[in-house]
């Protein structure tokens, strides 16, 4: 069985510019959750979709954006970069009946020059 | 307190012997945990899941949780070399509700041959 998928592996962009990274369920999942893991600060979570809906988001600012397809794939904007941004983004989903239980993709690793 | 804390390590142990990976945890509601095994520069693996209070052994590792102490602990035995990477200790916030998974900033293994 596949796991989840993401693309790009990496990216490059510079400041000012909007980055879409994106994200492919495991089959079967609905659940699709958003992390960013920037150097020494952990695993901070951004967003949660399900069924096509923004279902929660984190302590994050609007120029995080994103959504979800009919096929439950979701998508990741970031607006406006800033320097700071530079991080592995990580993709999970879940089923939603289990949503603790997350499987992560491989992330991209976006850096923001 | 912060809500998911670890010991940042590192944590060296020889190989062959028991590495124990602690981890505490502040939300009372929390009904189920989760370890993460991170390689460098790679994404977190789910490993572990644990639910009642007590053992749960899967191969080497044994997972351990005392919710009377808020205590979540895993147990790597006859430890191999590549056990070495971060372990991530995680909660669902407001007992999954919210979706997102609150991580431990992680203990770094070593495992010396």
């Amino acid at each position: 069985e596949a796991g989840v998928t993401q693309s790009p592996t990496h990216l490059i962009k510079t400041r000012g510019q909007q980055a879409t990274l994106r994200c492919s369920p495991i089959s079967g999942h609905t659940s699709v959750y958003w992390y960013q893991q920037a150097l020494g600060l952990g695993l901070q979570f951004l967003l949660w979709y399900d069924e096509g809906e923004e279902r929660n988001r984190g302590n994050f600012p609007p120029r995080f954006s994103g959504r979800q397809f009919p096929n439950y794939s979701s998508e990741l904007n970031v607006n406006a970069l800033e320097l700071e941004d530079s991080a592995l983004y990580l993709c999970a989903s879940s089923f939603v009946m289990a949503r603790e239980t997350q499987y992560f993709g491989p992330g991209t690793r976006l850096l923001v020059l | 307190q912060k809500e998911v804390e670890q010991n940042s390590g590192p944590l060296s142990v020889p190989e062959g012997a028991i590495a124990s990976l602690n981890c505490t945890y502040s939300d009372r509601v929390s009904q189920s945990f989760f370890w993460y095994r991170q390689y460098s520069g790679k994404s977190p693996e789910l490993i572990m899941s644990i639910y009642s209070n007590g053992d749960k052994e899967d191969g080497r590792f044994t997972a351990q949780l005392n919710k009377a102490s808020q205590y979540v602990s895993l147990l790597i035995r006859d430890s191999q070399p590549s056990d070495s990477a971060t372990y991530l200790c995680a909660v669902p916030r407001y007992g999954g509700s919210q979706g997102n998974l609150i991580f431990g900033k992680g203990t770094k293994l070593s495992v010396k041959p």
